[in-house]
């Protein structure tokens, strides 16, 4: 059971614009930055949003984060095939002297 | 540009202890604010935060975690190490190792990890 809840799967058509959600609480999103990572298949995680919504130099505008309260999301227009990934949301909780909570992940199929 | 390598045994017996080690390339460990960290994941799981480490030696770990995982630091040789004791199967995993950034918030810091290690699969059994 991760702390941070994400929607385990995840589908859009090339070209929609698909949204992933990820929910926390008070100790962790609500006072703290969101970080997205996008995981293609067999490979290692690659940092995709940090900071709620600044893309690190080479991520697509296509991707886009938002935050608000205790809840942040995932956007990706102009859905492209090679998109299909599991994606993560990642935040730091205040609690237990502090450390690193994941989302359990989405599955982005790209239909 | 910043390069993350783990290295380590590949397969580990039950009860006994699980030792990586990440070889930082490209720049100094020691040079820029930068935490660093090791992270797991199940085959066709989620990713599990184990724990950071300063080049002062500061840590956190995960509290699920703790009482078995040590980090540490080696500036001279630009690495930074996991032990993970009294291992089970539920140990079972690809480890990465990923360098820590941070941008500065109001009177805080916020942290990111920008650069993460290929992975290496670790099988705790007998």
């Amino acid at each position: 059971q991760s702390v941070l809840t994400q929607p385990p799967s995840a589908s859009g058509t090339p070209g929609q614009r698909v949204t992933i959600s990820c929910s926390g609480s008070s100790s962790n999103i609500g006072s703290n930055t969101v970080n997205w990572y996008q995981q293609l298949p067999g490979t290692a995680p690659k940092l995709l949003i940090y900071s709620n919504n600044q893309r690190p130099s080479g991520v697509p505008d296509r991707f886009s984060g938002s935050k608000s309260g205790t809840s942040a999301s995932l956007a990706i227009s102009g859905l492209q095939s090679e998109d299909e990934a599991d994606y993560y949301c990642a935040a730091w909780d205040d609690s237990l002297n502090g450390h690193v909570v994941f989302g359990g992940g989405t599955k982005l199929t790209v239909l | 540009q910043v390069q993350l390598q783990e290295s380590g045994p590949g397969l580990v017996k039950p009860s006994q202890t699980l030792s990586l080690t990440c070889t930082v390339s490209g720049g100094s460990i020691s040079s820029g604010s930068y935490y660093w960290s090791w992270i797991r994941q199940p085959a066709g799981k989620g990713l599990e935060w184990i724990g950071r480490i300063y080049t002062s030696g500061s840590t956190n770990y995960n509290p699920s975690l703790k009482s078995r995982v040590t980090i540490s630091v080696d500036t001279s040789k630009n690495q930074f190490s996991l032990k993970l004791s009294s291992v089970t199967a539920a140990d079972t995993a690809v480890y990465y190792c990923a360098r820590v950034s941070a941008v500065a918030g109001t009177m805080v810091y916020y942290y990111y990890m920008d650069v993460w290690g290929k992975g290496t699969t670790v099988t705790v059994s007998s």
